[in-house]
C-alpha cells in the first residue's frame, strides 16, 4: 500500500513566522504535489515536483516555495505566513503519467493568526 | 471560467436511489479523467478512471462524452456509505498536472 504522510494535521502560527510542511511518500514515486483545498474552490496546486531538486509553478504559487532534495519528500515553505493562507494543505505523489493514480497524504490543517 | 467545473450539490437521495453527477471541463485537449472520492475531514482517493468508451465498477459507471466536453459518474443502488463528495479531476494535456473540480456532495439516506 502506497503510503504518504506530512508532518502535523493541525498548525498554528502567526503572522509572519516562516511555516515548513513536510511530505513523503514510500513508494518510489517521481511526482509529487502540493496543493491546497479551501470550501467552493476545490483544491489547486500550488507547486508540483518530478525529480529530485526539479519542481514546477502550479496555478497559486505567490507565496509559497518548495524544496525537494530526497526522491521521498517534498516540503512546502511558506517564507511569511499570511491569514489567507490559512487553508488545507495536501501533499500527493504519483508515478510519472497521465493516467497514474494520485495518492494523498491526510493533509495539514493550517490556521495563522 | 474554471477549468473543471461541478454542480457542489449536495444530493439528498434515499438508499437504493441511482443518482447521477456530471463535470464538465474547458479545454479540449484534455487527455485523461478520473473520479476521486473524498469522505469529511479525509484525504482523495481515486474512485475510477474514466476511458473513452466508458467503464462500469460495480454499481459504478463512469461515461465520458468528449464532443461536449463532459464526463458522468453513475451511482446505482446507492449505500449509505457512497456519502461523501466526489471529485472531478481532468489532466489537461500535460503530463503531471491535474485539475480538480471542487466537488459534487451526495448523502444517502436511510
Amino acid at each position: 500500500d502506497v503510503k504518504v504522510t506530512q508532518s502535523s494535521r493541525y498548525l498554528v502560527k502567526r503572522t509572519g513566522e516562516k511555516v515548513f510542511l513536510e511530505c513523503v511518500q514510500d513508494m518510489d514515486h517521481e511526482n509529487m504535489f502540493w496543493y491546497r483545498q479551501d470550501p467552493g474552490l476545490g483544491l489547486r496546486l500550488i507547486y508540483f515536483s518530478y525529480d529530485v531538486k526539479m519542481k514546477e509553478k502550479g496555478d497559486i504559487p505567490e507565496g509559497y516555495s518548495v524544496s525537494r532534495e530526497k526522491k521521498e519528500r517534498f516540503s512546502l515553505i511558506l517564507e511569511s505566513a499570511s491569514t489567507n493562507q490559512t487553508s488545507m494543505y495536501l501533499c500527493a505523489s504519483s508515478l510519472q503519467g497521465a493516467m497514474e493514480t494520485q495518492y494523498f497524504g491526510p493533509g495539514t490543517r493550517l490556521l495563522v493568526l | 471560467r474554471k477549468e473543471v467545473e461541478q454542480d457542489p450539490g449536495p444530493f439528498n437521495v434515499p438508499e437504493g436511489a441511482t443518482v447521477a453527477f456530471n463535470c464538465t471541463y474547458s479545454n479540449s485537449a484534455s487527455q485523461s479523467f478520473f473520479w476521486y472520492r473524498q469522505d469529511c475531514r479525509k484525504e482523495p482517493k481515486l474512485l475510477m478512471s474514466v476511458y473513452s468508451s466508458g467503464n462500469e465498477d460495480g454499481r459504478f459507471t463512469a461515461q465520458l462524452n468528449r464532443a461536449s466536453q463532459y464526463i458522468s459518474l453513475l451511482i446505482r443502488d446507492s449505500k449509505l456509505s457512497d456519502s461523501a463528495t466526489y471529485l472531478c479531476v481532468v489532466n489537461m494535456n500535460n503530463f503531471n498536472k491535474f485539475y480538480f473540480g471542487s466537488g459534487t456532495k451526495l448523502n444517502v439516506k436511510p
